[in-house]
């Protein structure tokens, strides 16, 4: 079992729709969550931490449940530029660097 | 603001060729990481150095050496490359190893080994 989990998706949605991806996380001692974004053939960059009370930047909304080891991302009024693949990264201090999941795909159509 | 630099974009090896990928910070980074993407299977991570003068394993280690030549610069070797070492390598950096910092990635090396 991996120990970070996503659907890979595709998800297409249209302009203006709201979409949620989960994740789930296998180790218990995990501490640290992030979302990261990645576009095609390009690097990882950081969209945002997820923090225990959930967190909330823009259009983008994370949330965080520990019982049941998931994480969540929520994009409203989704944009053609918020294509992308979106990386659920988890870390835990037996392991001193963070650990991806694979990622799901988004794609927004006009 | 430069970032993370890696070196080169792109490359095509013969299997059996050897090669270094370079990678350097300017952000006073303590923590250097080198990691591989294949198709559907995520970031994996092959070495990492906590701070300068440490290096250790990660997840896919085998097939890769790596130095950490000072604060700056962390490079990873093929010593003698393989059709399976086709990927694309990330360089990153953070702050420390400590599990509240996100990492700043380069752009990626694109290694194609025939």
């Amino acid at each position: 079992r991996k120990e970070v989990e996503q659907d890979p998706g595709p998800f297409n949605v249209p302009e203006g729709a709201t979409v949620a991806f989960n994740c789930t996380y296998s180790n218990s001692a995990s501490q640290s969550f992030f979302w990261y974004r990645q576009d095609c053939r390009k690097e990882p960059k950081l969209l945002m931490s997820v923090y225990s009370s959930g967190n909330e930047d823009g259009r983008f909304t994370a949330q965080l449940n520990r019982a049941s080891q998931y994480i969540s991302l929520l994009i409203r009024d989704s944009k053609l530029s918020d294509s992308a693949t979106y990386l659920c990264v988890v870390s835990h201090t037996g392991r001193r660097a963070l650990t991806f999941g694979s990622g799901t795909r988004l794609q927004v159509q006009p | 603001n430069a970032g993370v630099t890696q070196t080169p974009k792109f490359q095509v090896l013969k299997t059996g060729q050897s090669m270094t990928l370079q990678c350097a910070q300017d952000m006073n980074h303590n923590s250097m990481y080198w990691y591989r993407q294949d198709p559907g299977m995520g970031l994996r991570l092959i070495y990492y150095s906590a701070s300068e003068g440490t290096t250790d394993k990660g997840e896919v280690p085998n097939g890769y050496n790596v130095s950490r030549l000072n604060k700056r610069e962390f490079s990873l070797r093929l010593e003698s490359a393989a059709p399976s070492q086709t990927s694309v390598y990330f360089c990153a950096s953070s702050e420390t190893t400590g599990t509240n910092y996100g990492y700043t990635f380069g752009s990626g090396t694109r290694l194609t080994v025939v």
